[in-house]
């Protein structure tokens, strides 16, 4: 059965910081993909990584995966408290996604 | 283009009852897939339809299924519904044909039983 970890689970920032967030996941894929969760809302795409090594970039956040280690990352560049949200990362096998516990990231002042 | 529309947004039942949720894909897209989120199981797979054939299932017992349309809308039926089934039921739609293929979610259904 295909775990998902995420860690931390719970990370609080200030504004300016950098900080990275891990996913690891426990049988083979190359499909990953990060969402962002606003409190009560659905869940926004934040990136698609289809191959080992590929690394997506979008404003301050950036992607990466690396299919041997099983591992993706999410870093946070230089935090702003629009970035405080809850971020999952999500594996797929054969269409179905198994998401990670999420990371709760808030951003202070 | 309209994104995934999910409906009804929040609904109340009681023990015992059943419900069922609606998903409109977006347009082109033929693969619906549902997802369940409770805060302490977190984000679990419940199944996905395609062309009107359920092509994957998750670990969810018998009272929770499925069906999709001619037209690619889906819906998702629970009966005799528990206290547990509380929870935000999202839709998500893609125009993948194999495995591959970006989701995109619909607001959720969020569902309260009493």
């Amino acid at each position: 059965e295909l775990k998902v970890e995420q860690n931390p689970l719970f990370l609080s920032m200030q504004e300016g910081k950098n900080y990275t967030i891990y996913c690891n996941y426990s049988t083979t894929s190359d499909r990953l993909y990060w969402y962002r969760q606003d409190p009560g809302k659905s869940l926004e795409s934040l990136f698609v990584l289809l191959s080992n090594g590929a690394v997506k970039q979008e404003g301050r956040l950036m992607a990466s995966l690396d299919t041997k280690a099983r591992l993706s990352t999410l870093h946070i560049t230089a935090a702003v408290h629009d970035l405080s949200a809850t971020y999952f990362c999500a594996v797929d096998s054969y269409g179905k996604l198994t998401f990670g516990q999420g990371t709760i990231l808030t951003v202070h002042p | 283009k309209a994104g995934v529309t999910q409906t009804p947004r929040y609904l109340i039942k009681t023990r015992g009852q059943q419900v069922t949720l609606s998903c409109s894909p977006i347009s082109g897209h033929r693969s619906v897939s549902w997802y369940q989120q409770t805060p302490g199981q977190g984000l679990q797979f419940l199944f996905e339809y395609f062309s009107e054939t359920q092509r994957n299932k998750g670990n969810f017992p018998g009272r929770f299924s499925g069906r999709q349309f001619s037209n690619s809308r889906s819906e998702m039926n629970v009966s005799t519904l528990e206290l547990g089934d509380s929870a935000l039921y999202l839709c998500a739609s893609s125009d993948r044909t194999g495995w591959t293929g970006e989701l995109f979610f619909g607001e959720g259904s969020r569902l309260t039983v009493l």
